[in-house]
């Protein structure tokens, strides 16, 4: 079935860390990938997306996420996390054969340590 | 700000109660969708409306209806309410109906069934 994975419910890093957000997508073909934030109380917003062309895609926020087809991978980075950051961050897919669907994963809340 | 409009922010309502969640999409945008948050479910998409029409169908329950008026706000229903209908409403927007053009998401609807 399609589905994305996010292994991690929660993660932790120090102000200041450096941050790495998983995503993993099951189907065979290349979807289109999507990273979204939830602050909290707030709705989602796109962070960035990767459609095609260069597998290294820069966001807002100084985010960047890097698509990786050997490991069906699109992972969510950043040199240095500020307390903003925290929030809840979805990783999102759309199958080619899914009606444009977006599938998303189950979010993972990051935590900043000061 | 994502231009997204809805209301109420909080709902306390008794179950087999009736409620409609109300939401207004960004300015140019056709396509509306609705999902619903909760903690053990995740982020469920319920329903996709675009221009008007029924575009796509998710986990929405039969006692769930919704619309998309001509003016291009739409409305969520929800009857018959159960305690496990507690959740955050969303409601987003976006210029085309596929799930590639970016959704700009509102900041919910907090809905609490007694």
């Amino acid at each position: 079935a399609q589905s994305v994975t996010q292994p991690d419910i929660h993660i932790t890093v120090s102000e200041g860390a450096s941050l790495e957000l998983r995503c993993n997508y099951s189907y065979g073909a290349t979807p289109y990938l999507f990273w979204y934030v939830q602050s909290p109380g707030q709705g989602l917003q796109l962070l960035l997306k990767y459609f095609s062309g260069d597998t290294l895609v820069q966001g807002i926020k100084g985010f960047e996420a890097e698509f990786k087809r050997s490991q069906s991978s699109f992972n969510l980075r950043k040199p240095s996390v500020h307390w903003s950051d925290a929030a809840e961050y979805f990783c999102a897919v759309i199958y080619m054969d899914s009606n444009y669907q977006l599938i998303w994963g189950a979010g993972t809340k990051l935590i900043i340590k000061p | 700000d994502s231009g997204v409009t809805q209301t109420p922010k909080h709902l306390i309502t008794a179950t087999g109660q009736r409620v409609t969640l109300r939401c207004s999409p960004r300015s140019g945008d056709l396509s509306v969708y609705w999902y619903q948050q909760s903690l053990d479910q995740g982020l469920q998409f319920l329903i996709q409306y675009y221009n008007g029409e029924e575009r796509a169908k998710g986990n929405i329950l039969e006692r769930f209806s919704a619309q998309q008026f001509p003016d291009l706000h739409s409305e969520l229903n929800l009857s018959s309410l159960e305690l496990g209908d507690s959740a955050l409403y969303f409601c987003a927007s976006s210029e085309r109906d596929r799930g590639t053009s970016p959704l700009h998401f509102g900041n919910g609807t907090r809905l609490t069934v007694t």
